[in-house]
């Protein structure tokens, strides 16, 4: 059974860097084709991709945030980091991890999501 | 960079009712790429359909997927009330590598 949890501060303050867990279980990050990505989601909005990392430790990044994001794996504690610089007030959101499908080719398994106010 | 629009933002249904939602991309996508979620909410997005057409696991027979090139279709073909959610199309692969549409939400007349 595969699941993924975020963790991570509910607040964090304007210009601050966010570091964000994603601890995942029932898979393994060294698996052929078998992604990680996080999404995040203002609150009343849409789903917008931010990062996704590849069993092979290829990284891909939103275009738009690419030079605030870092995004790593630690195979052997089954988690993925990604880190976000220069927080302002619209990055608050919820933000989710989820498993991209070496078969599916998409998220099929995603976390339950955590709260990240950006606010002094 | 490609871009996802969803018709309508809302559609307002009955239970029983069909329900035809789209997906429109500005360049072409690849079938095997496109893929809709639905989401209730305080809930995580939930993997519907994946490309364009496959039910993922555990997906009632009543959601089925279509469209090839740059027009897509999700289709409930009788509304049940846990159907009453917002749903996003998805695509993989082209630039920007994820890109997800704005959503449409199915709500109760």
């Amino acid at each position: 059974q595969i699941t993924l949890k975020e963790s991570g501060p509910t607040l964090v303050k304007p210009t601050q860097t966010l570091t964000l867990t994603c601890t995942f279980s029932g898979f393994s990050l060294s698996t052929s084709g078998v992604g990680v990505g996080w999404i995040r989601q203002p609150p009343g909005k849409a789903l917008e991709w931010l990062a996704l990392i590849y069993w092979n430790d290829d990284k891909r990044y939103s275009p738009s945030l690419k030079s605030r994001l870092t995004i790593t794996k630690d195979t052997s504690k089954n988690q993925v980091v990604l880190t976000m610089t220069n927080m302002d007030p619209v990055d608050t959101a919820t933000y989710y991890c989820a498993h991209r499908s070496d078969r599916l080719l998409h998220f099929d398994y995603w976390g339950q999501g955590t709260l990240v106010t950006v606010s002094s | 960079e490609i871009v996802l629009t969803q018709s309508p933002g809302t559609l307002s249904l009955s239970p029983g009712e069909r329900a035809t939602l789209s997906c429109r991309a500005s360049q072409s996508v690849s079938s095997s790429y496109l893929a809709w979620y639905q989401q209730k909410p305080g809930q995580a997005p939930r993997l519907l359909i994946y490309g364009a057409s496959s039910r993922a696991t555990g997906i009632p027979d009543r959601f089925s997927g279509s469209g090839s090139g740059t027009d897509f279709t999700l289709t409930i073909s009788r509304l049940e009330p846990e159907d009453f959610a917002v749903y996003y199309c998805q695509q993989y692969g082209s630039s920007p590598l994820v890109t997800f549409g704005p959503g449409t939400k199915v709500d109760i007349k």
